[in-house]
């Protein structure tokens, strides 16, 4: 039982380059999340889905787009990314039902230069 | 809309002293409140977690917090710090029913004096 994985761990693009971000999960959770992490802000909310093939937005989610084909896979894109995106990158997944907590990846840094 | 305050930016502390971090929210009915604590280049791992009942909440790793209605207030506690509780930890709100969100704190990175 891996939980939640990310690929890939580090990349860095180029102004204007694109790039998805995989999260996985294989605890059969229905509710998926992207959020980014920059210094002194905690954790913000990108885009997230309650089930395949559903997805909403979040507090910050221009310049992302999100997809979920497959209950166990969330994946976050860039269409043409910004320097402003340079940033840590968390998925996370929780049960239905009211325990309401999160259980999170490890992480993708993302440096866009 | 709901918020969450977390006061300290930075807090260093002897190893074997006590410790509390601050929580403040902001919500206008029950609040489900965590404590999140994410270790250098890790994610986020749940120390505790209150919805209702008992305001005394026990966590892993030795960590408890209290709720105080009052006050508005969810405060981390732990009676002896050791080196490895050096991390950033957060405080999250959960949002409400039909979102499903988590709204966190800025979080309090805690360094620990051998």
């Amino acid at each position: 039982n891996a939980g939640v994985t990310q690929t890939p761990k580090f990349r860095v693009l180029k102004t204007g380059q694109s790039m998805t971000l995989l999260c996985a999960q294989d605890m059969n959770h229905e509710y998926m999340y992207w959020y980014r992490q920059d210094p002194g802000m905690g954790l913000r909310l990108i885009h997230y889905s309650v089930g395949e093939g559903t997805t909403a937005k979040g507090e910050v989610p221009d310049g992302y787009n999100v997809s979920r084909l497959k209950k166990q896979n969330f994946l976050l894109g860039l269409e043409s990314a910004a320097p402003s995106q340079t940033s840590v990158y968390f998925c996370a997944s929780r049960p239905p039902g009211q325990s309401y907590e999160q259980y999170f990846g490890p992480g993708t840094r993302l440096t866009v230069t | 809309a709901q918020s969450v305050t977390q006061p300290d930016i930075h807090i260093t502390v002897s190893e074997g002293a006590s410790l509390e971090l601050r929580c403040n929210y902001s919500y206008g009915a029950t609040p489900y409140l965590f404590w999140y604590v994410q270790s250098p280049g890790q994610g986020l791992q749940l120390l505790l977690k209150y919805f209702s009942g008992d305001t005394l909440v026990q966590g892993i790793k030795g960590f408890e917090a209290e709720f105080k209605r009052s006050q508005s207030s969810f405060n981390l506690r732990k009676p002896s710090v050791h080196w490895s509780d050096a991390a950033e930890y957060f405080c999250v709100l959960y949002s409400g029913a039909g979102s499903y969100q988590l709204t966190f704190g800025k979080g309090t990175k805690l360094s620990v004096i051998p």
